[in-house]
């Protein structure tokens, strides 16, 4: 069975110091991983996933199949970044989400 | 921007009541999701709809889950009978062709409380 971990529940940095959000999973197949945020009363949203091997708002994201990890990197934190950020895992014979659960992270001034 | 619409925003029932939660998905999207989320833990996979059948569910959608597209633009999940359980927040989500890595773009939810 498919499972997503955020070891960190709570991650608080200050302005400008790098960050990094960890995720590991366990899956017998080839997953698809996703990074998904919910900033403060909004609803949840993509933040970017691992096949398109972008960055957005200055988040990046490597797969290593090796260590099973999808680790969420940012050089340097902006106060705007504060929000919840969920890793995700489809499996390639279907589309359901299996979620972590969770860090929140506040970047302080 | 397209997005998906969930109703009510909140909702206050008894246990045992029926519920009904709607969802507005975007309008060319094929695939139909309800995840929910109780409150201090991880969202949860419910259920995936295409072409009016259920296409996968989890083993938390039992006998009293249902899903329904009652006409061209809803998406309901309907609870016949509520337990303190159920309380939780319910989000909606859909995705265009129902691919594994595409994006699901998800509604607001709706938090629903059972007393």
């Amino acid at each position: 069975a498919q499972r997503v971990t955020q070891p960190e529940k709570l991650l608080s940095v200050f302005k400008g110091a790098p960050v990094e959000l960890k995720c590991n999973y366990s899956y017998s197949g080839s997953p698809e991983l996703f990074w998904y945020v919910q900033y403060s009363r909004q609803r949840l949203q993509l933040l970017l996933r691992h096949i398109s091997r972008e960055s957005i708002k200055g988040f990046t994201a490597d797969l290593n199949k090796g260590e099973t990890s999808f680790h969420l990197k940012k050089p340097f934190a902006q106060e705007e970044d504060s929000a919840m950020y969920y890793c995700a895992l489809s499996h390639s014979s279907g589309s359901r989400l299996t979620f972590g659960e969770g860090t929140q992270l506040t970047v302080n001034p | 921007e397209p997005e998906v619409t969930q109703t009510p925003s909140h909702q206050v029932t008894q246990m045992g009541q029926e519920v009904i939660l709607r969802c507005v998905p975007i309008s060319n999207h094929l695939y139909f999701y309800w995840y929910r989320q109780i409150l201090g833990q991880k969202v949860e996979f419910l259920v995936s709809f295409y072409n009016n059948e259920i296409s996968e569910k989890s083993e938390i959608f039992d006998d009293q889950f249902s899903v329904e597209r009652p006409d061209g633009s809803n998406f309901t999940l309907k609870i016949r009978s509520t337990k303190l359980e159920d309380s939780a927040m319910y989000f909606c989500a859909s995705s265009e062709w129902g691919w594994s890595q595409e994006t699901q773009y998800f509604g607001p939810g709706t938090r629903l409380l059972v007393l």
